[in-house]
């Protein structure tokens, strides 16, 4: 069946570092989507990337999605307090969104 | 409204147990997923529905799991006799469609613990 991998499963930063999160998929996939997760809360989604090469922003948050449509990137840039929680990536293939273990920030002040 | 509904919040029950979820998804969203998520961030897909149709159950341990999306009514996941691995918080979601550009609409979750 789908498998997503995604890591790392932890990322301790400092604030005002840099981080990314890496997801891959043992298929190709028709989409992926990532979502945000604050601790005791439900996920949020974020982006979903479709084309093959993608790349989208949204302010401090770069997402990508590979050439072959099977591993995707959620890079942050200066990393704030308000970005703590878990990352997700779920990739859609066969009407079936399947999620990564996340990636769980916890960020130092 | 604008939210995904699940109730309740929070449900303990008994090993052997029935357990009974409910979920209002947002008004115009044709399809309904339930997962179930375990302590270690899991997400575990159990069944999706298009309207009040199955659409992939592929996921449901039917032996003790089933569910429901029936016409003007929240659609429910219960769970006859509850095991002690059953404790998850299981979280609805719904969409327009399916793959959906705006993605899932999640609700807040429901948490069993089965004593």
């Amino acid at each position: 069946g789908q498998q997503v991998m995604q890591i790392p499963q932890y990322q301790h930063v400092q604030e005002g570092e840099d981080f990314t999160t890496y997801c891959n998929s043992s298929t190709t996939l028709s989409n992926i989507q990532w979502y945000k997760q604050r601790p005791g809360g439900h996920p949020v989604f974020l982006i979903q990337l479709v084309k093959s090469g993608e790349v989208k922003k949204q302010k401090r948050l770069t997402f990508q999605f590979g050439e072959a449509k099977k591993n995707s990137s959620l890079h942050i840039t200066a990393t704030q307090t308000t970005d703590v929680g878990t990352y997700f990536c779920a990739g859609h293939r066969d009407y079936k969104l399947s999620f990564g273990a996340g990636t769980t920030v916890t960020v130092r002040a | 409204g604008e939210e995904v509904a699940q109730t309740p919040k929070h449900l303990v029950r008994g090993e052997g147990q029935k357990a009974k979820l409910y979920c209002a998804p947002i008004k115009g969203h044709s399809y309904v997923f339930w997962y179930q998520q375990v302590l270690k961030n899991e997400f575990k897909f159990l069944i999706s529905f298009q309207n009040e149709n199955v659409f992939d159950e592929t996921g449901m341990p039917k032996e003790r799991f089933s569910a429901k999306c029936l016409p003007n009514s929240p659609c429910s996941l219960e769970i006859q006799a509850t095991k002690l691995e059953d404790s998850a918080v299981y979280f609805c979601a719904s969409s327009q469609s399916v793959p959906g550009e705006y993605g899932y609409t999640f609700g807040s979750g429901t948490r069993l613990t089965v004593v």
